[in-house]
């Protein structure tokens, strides 16, 4: 099984500043056609999980341009610029190359 | 405006067996395929199962396989999740979502307990 480790945050981060989170894959997730196949979500406290970003990059419809995500094969960074209440929760990263689809753990976000 | 509402959580005695249910909304269900992701309390997301948009193909975690059974009615615009011979650590929230590989759609969740 492909394994997601996510990093933590230094919480809780001030209003207004820039926050990075990190994922690494235990495999590459770069395929032979050029995407890689990498998501991100958002779930805030008592709600259901949100698309953040998919192939890595592309945001999800409707989602904020504060989001942005980032990567090569392996490591990946989704990163918010300045940080509002509404980001506060906990965020997966998520790898489709192949089944068992795997979340990471989560990092949860704290605002200041 | 899709929507995806899951049914038939609740508690269940270890061994017991529980079917799960989401009514999909505001799409043609028929052309996405599906999926269950569940959540125990307090942990993270974990993938369960995946249907094709057909019911030609499925796909299972390894700790689900020979035990739980994704099936989709497309007449109906239904997906069901048959769980069998259920223990303690299938405890979790279920949620039904859209898609095979990203889930760009979630439902609200059900609960499902699994204690004598």
């Amino acid at each position: 099984d492909i394994v997601m480790t996510q990093g933590a945050l230094p919480n809780p981060v001030p209003s207004g500043e820039s926050a990075s989170i990190t994922c690494q894959s235990s495999k590459s997730l770069l395929h032979s056609n050029g995407k890689t196949y990498l998501n991100w979500y958002l779930q805030r406290p008592g709600q259901s999980p949100q698309l953040l970003i998919y192939w890595m990059s592309t945001r999800a419809s409707g989602v904020s341009d504060r989001f942005s995500g980032s990567g090569s094969g392996t490591d990946f960074t989704l990163k918010i610029s300045s940080v509002e209440a509404e980001d506060v929760g906990v965020y997966y990263c998520q790898q489709f190359l192949e089944y068992p689809l795997t979340f990471g753990s989560g990092t949860k976000l704290e605002i200041k | 405006e899709v929507q995806l509402v899951e049914s038939g959580g609740g508690l269940v005695q270890p061994g017991r067996s529980m079917k799960l249910s989401c009514a999909a909304s505001g799409f043609t269900f028929s052309n996405y395929g599906m999926a269950w992701v569940r959540q125990a309390p307090t942990k993270g997301l974990e993938w369960v199962a995946t249907i094709s948009y057909d019911g030609s193909s499925t796909y299972y975690r390894d700790s689900v396989k020979g035990r739980f059974t994704i099936s989709r009615d497309n007449a109906k615009s239904t997906l069901y999740l048959q769980m069998n011979s259920l223990r303690s650590e299938d405890t979790a929230t279920y949620y039904c979502t859209r898609g095979m590989g990203g889930f760009a759609y979630w439902g609200q969740g059900t609960l499902v307990t699994v204690s004598s």
